[in-house]
């Protein structure tokens, strides 16, 4: 069964500094990798996403992910952080279903502050 | 384009009762997923519905149940409530086949059991 592992719970970073937040994952197959964002009291936005091909994908809010296979990683980053970055942020992996549907496995999530 | 939308976004219960949560997927998107948001425990994949069919489940009771409309929006019923159902459920829709490998969620309903 696929899992994923956010190691890091809450994250606090300054506004301009860097970010990654890391992720590791479990799967048998090649996994499809996703980010997502959830404000307080909100549902998720689709941040990126890895299916295949270059392992370097770019999504919104100028973030980015690696997918290292040797690693089983796929971290999320970003050059230069923004106050409204504050929120939390799910790494997840796709099970293909019978059918054609794609289940998401979660992580546990991390809560990121940041510090004007 | 609207995204995928749900009602209601609170929901006060009392324990034994029964919730009617409702979904209406992105234009064009025939799958509907729902997901379970408790605290402390995660979110949690409890039922996939493609076509008008139940085509997986989570791991949760018979009590949670659902179905899918022709016009593909879904409903998530929850019989027999209990406190620990309290959680905040989320829908998503995607197209469906193997084009479905990416989901867009609603902003959920938060369903509080007393």
């Amino acid at each position: 069964a696929q899992s994923v592992t956010q190691p890091d719970i809450h994250i606090t970073v300054s506004e301009g500094a860097s970010l990654e937040l890391r992720c590791n994952y479990s799967y048998g197959a090649t996994p499809y990798l996703f980010w997502y964002v959830q404000s307080p009291g909100q549902g998720l936005q689709l941040l990126l996403k890895y299916f295949s091909g270059d392992t370097l994908v770019q999504g919104i809010k100028g973030f980015e992910a690696e997918f290292k296979r040797s690693q089983s990683s796929f971290n999320l980053r970003k050059p230069s952080v923004h106050w409204s970055d504050a929120a939390e942020y799910f790494c997840a992996v796709g099970a293909l279903l019978t059918g054609g549907g794609n289940k998401l496995t979660f992580g546990t999530g991390t809560q990121l502050k940041v510090e004007l | 384009e609207a995204g995928v939308t749900q009602s209601p976004t609170h929901l006060i219960k009392t324990r034994g009762q029964q919730a009617t949560l409702r979904c209406s997927p992105i234009s064009g998107h025939t799958s509907v997923y729902w997901y379970q948001q408790a605290l402390g425990l995660g979110l949690q994949f409890l039922l996939w519905y493609d076509e008008g069919e139940e085509r997986n489940r989570g791991n949760f009771p018979p009590r949670f149940s659902g179905r899918q409309f022709p016009n593909y929006s879904s409903e998530l019923n929850v019989n027999a409530l209990e406190l620990e159902d309290s959680a905040l459920y989320l829908c998503a829709s995607s197209r469906g086949g193997s084009e479905g490998t990416e989901a867009f969620f609603g902003q959920g309903t938060r369903l509080t059991v007393v």
